[in-house]
């Protein structure tokens, strides 16, 4: 099965702008829609990004997201404290089987 | 508000089943597919299938076909997960999940997350 690769970890300052990528192929991010998540510690994962870019409400502006053929990016800026967390992008792959693929996570560290 | 309360942490044998609810108030139940995801112990996320809630059609991960079944039973809005066969590696916290989409949009697969549940934690061990 297809994988949808992120680093383990990022880290940036308060107020910078910070990239996660997410790496696919043509079997899903290529074919399919991404999705973000947001998680902290021992809680459930949080909604960011539907359709690719498409944020929920409640959602801040500073998070945005794209996509480019295989790939995906989710950026923050004006970065908090509060946005340390684990960052899981997620996207239908449609190669062997048809699942809903996650990243492994990145975690984001404000230093 | 729409919530989805899971059912308490469970500690099961190699071999047995367990069986995970999730109980829904705030929204139409019969609207949305539920989903059931699970992540083991400092690892990421995994997808294993969806419910509807009104006629209870299933899709399931193909890794987990022939030990997974999800049902639902609408009189108490509550969808339910059960693993059969269960080893030491489906040791995870289980969440269940509203889809806000209909699963299509624009001609492509549409799901997307929102709320989940607070999670279940199964442990498998002898």
């Amino acid at each position: 099965q297809s994988v949808l690769t992120q680093p383990p970890s990022v880290s940036a300052s308060p107020g910078q702008r910070v990239t996660i990528s997410c790496s696919g192929s043509s079997s899903n991010i290529g074919r399919n829609y991404v999705y973000w998540y947001q998680q902290f510690p021992a809680t459930a994962p949080k909604l960011l990004i539907y359709r690719n870019n498409q944020r929920p409400s409640g959602v801040p502006e500073r998070f945005t997201a794209s996509k480019s053929d295989t790939s995906a990016s989710l950026a923050i800026t004006g970065l908090r404290s509060e946005d340390e967390a684990d960052y899981y992008c997620a996207a239908w792959d449609e190669s062997l089987t048809t699942v809903l693929l996650f990243g492994g996570g990145t975690k984001l560290t404000v230093l | 508000q729409v919530q989805l309360v899971q059912s308490g942490a469970e500690m099961k044998k190699p071999g047995a089943s367990v069986k995970v609810s999730c109980k829904t108030s705030g929204y139409i139940f019969s609207g949305s597919y539920i989903h059931w995801l699970r992540q083991a112990p400092g690892q990421g996320l995994e997808w294993m299938g969806w419910v509807t809630p009104s006629r209870g059609d299933t899709f399931y991960a193909q890794k987990f076909q022939g030990r997974v079944t999800m049902t639902t039973d609408a009189a108490i809005r509550t969808v339910y997960m059960e693993l059969s066969g269960l080893r030491s590696d489906d040791t995870a916290v289980y969440y269940c999940a509203r889809d806000r989409s209909s699963g299509w949009y624009a001609g492509l697969r549409d799901n997307w997350f929102d709320p989940w549940g607070q999670g279940t934690l199964v442990t498998v061990s002898s």
